[in-house]
């Protein structure tokens, strides 16, 4: 059954690099996302894109962070200057279609850790 | 705002059934999603159910639906030790919004 891929599945960074979050969604899906879950909390929503575009985001979804889909594959998310409260686990999903009845389907995600 | 509220543990034993709970605050939530999330793993989608169902089937997985107290379950038939994992309820909330509001997860323990 195919799957989203997610690399690296942990990184560490120091506080103030960039960091860059790799997903290969599904092939025939056309929506992406991004989640995270901080230890010991929810999951939350971070982005959703569509068309080569954001569709949607969250208030967590600052300036800081953005994502591309530099080529037919690839879906990142980067952080342009890390802090310690981004670390957490990062998960990309991808869905088939716009219609509500196409679920979501999870990466593994990346363990991201700001030192 | 939306919110999903899980209870965060349950202990069973292997051959009972489950029943894992979940409640949602917005009345407009459009579909209810179930994941389950193994050690080390990734959100794994189980079953889902559109608002206007009251029940879904899936083999050994019952949904519920109580539209009029908000309030979902996921009922394992014959748990199994391979179970043993945390499950997520989640819910979209609108047609055309694709974020996921997600619940905090409720880890059941299977015990031999």
């Amino acid at each position: 059954e195919p799957e989203v891929t997610q690399t690296p599945s942990h990184q560490v960074t120091q506080m103030g690099q960039e960091v860059i979050l790799r997903c290969v969604p599904i092939s025939n899906h056309l929506y992406f996302y991004w989640y995270r879950q901080i230890l010991g909390q929810k999951v939350e929503f971070l982005v959703s894109f569509y068309n080569n575009e954001i569709s949607e985001k969250s208030e967590i979804f600052d300036d800081q962070f953005s994502v591309e889909r530099p080529d037919g594959s690839n879906f990142t998310l980067k952080i342009r200057s890390t802090k310690l409260e981004d670390s957490a686990m990062y998960f990309c999903a991808s869905s088939r279609q716009a219609a509500d009845n196409q679920p979501q389907h999870f990466g593994d995600g990346t363990r991201l850790s700001i030192l | 705002g939306e919110d999903v509220e899980q209870s965060l543990f349950l202990s069973v034993r292997e051959g009972d059934s489950s029943v894992i709970n979940c409640t949602y605050t917005d009345s407009s939530s459009t579909y209810l999603y179930w994941y389950k999330q193994e050690p080390g793993a990734g959100l794994q989608l189980l079953t889902y159910i559109f608002s206007n169902m009251d029940m879904k089937q899936d083999q050994r997985l019952t949904v519920l639906l109580n539209k009029k107290d908000k309030h979902l379950s996921l009922r394992i038939a014959d748990t199994q030790t391979g179970d043993s994992a945390i499950y997520f309820c989640a819910e979209s909330i609108q047609t055309g919004r694709r974020a996921l509001t997600f619940g905090s997860g409720t880890r059941l323990q299977v015990q031999p």
